[in-house]
């Protein structure tokens, strides 16, 4: 079974700075997808990025980018020009994308970070 | 565009009682999952479906049951809530296949048992 493990319970930033949000999984597949969720305090999960195992390329989607390291398992967020609106919960997550495709989409989670963002 | 849509937002339960959470998506997704939400532990699933008649056990399944009787709505039960049932539930549904499809998720569910 795959394990997804987030090492920082929280996080601060000062706004318009740049922090970095950790997360490393373990899996014996090559065939995946990961994911981070953001998760404001209106309770909503908030896709943020995704990233194909099979690029090497990183993903990126405006401020936010990830850094992929696939053979180290290491998969982490960061957030550029920190706004307030960032401030929440964010969840990295995992799932397999088996050739038979018995994984069904089913996602793995971290256990989440929450981040705090300072005037 | 409703997308993914829980009922009830909030819920008290004593411990026995029993209750149902409806699930509904206007996507025509053929997947849909039950999460439960607990501080530190991250979502873990509970169930999930892979098309209308269809469930199958996630992470937690202990204490729930399931039921997808229309494409649309996915249902999780309580028969006797316990307070350790107490927690924050997401539904989730997704498109079948290989593919980057993402999930889309409800709102929650906040369930309290006393």
């Amino acid at each position: 079974a795959q394990t997804v493990t987030q090492s920082q319970p929280e996080m601060s930033v000062q706004e318009a700075e740049t922090v970095t949000l950790s997360c490393t999984y373990d899996t014996s597949e090559s065939d995946y997808y990961l994911f981070w969720y953001k998760q404001p305090p209106s309770r909503q999960m908030i896709l943020v990025i995704r990233q194909e195992a099979y690029k090497q390329q990183n993903a990126t989607e405006n401020r936010f980018s990830v850094n992929f390291q696939k053979a180290a398992k290491s998969f982490s967020l960061k957030i550029s020009d920190s706004q307030l609106g960032d401030a929440a919960m964010y969840f990295c997550a995992y799932r397999s994308e088996d050739a038979g495709g018995t994984s069904y989409g089913k996602l793995t989670f971290g256990q989440g970070t929450i981040l705090t963002v300072h005037p | 565009n409703a997308g993914v849509t829980q009922t009830p937002k909030f819920r008290v339960l004593k411990t026995g009682q029993s209750m149902t959470l409806l699930c509904a998506q206007d996507m025509n997704h053929e997947y849909m999952y039950w999460y439960r939400q607990d501080p530190g532990m991250g979502l873990r699933l509970i169930h999930y479906s892979v098309g209308e008649g269809t469930t199958a056990k996630g992470e937690v399944p202990d204490g729930y049951n399931v039921s997808r009787l229309k494409k649309q709505n996915f249902l999780l039960g309580l028969e006797s809530a316990a307070p350790s049932q107490t927690s924050v539930y997401f539904c989730a549904s997704t498109e079948a296949g290989r593919a980057k499809n993402i999930q889309y998720f409800g709102a929650g569910t906040r369930l309290s048992v006393l």
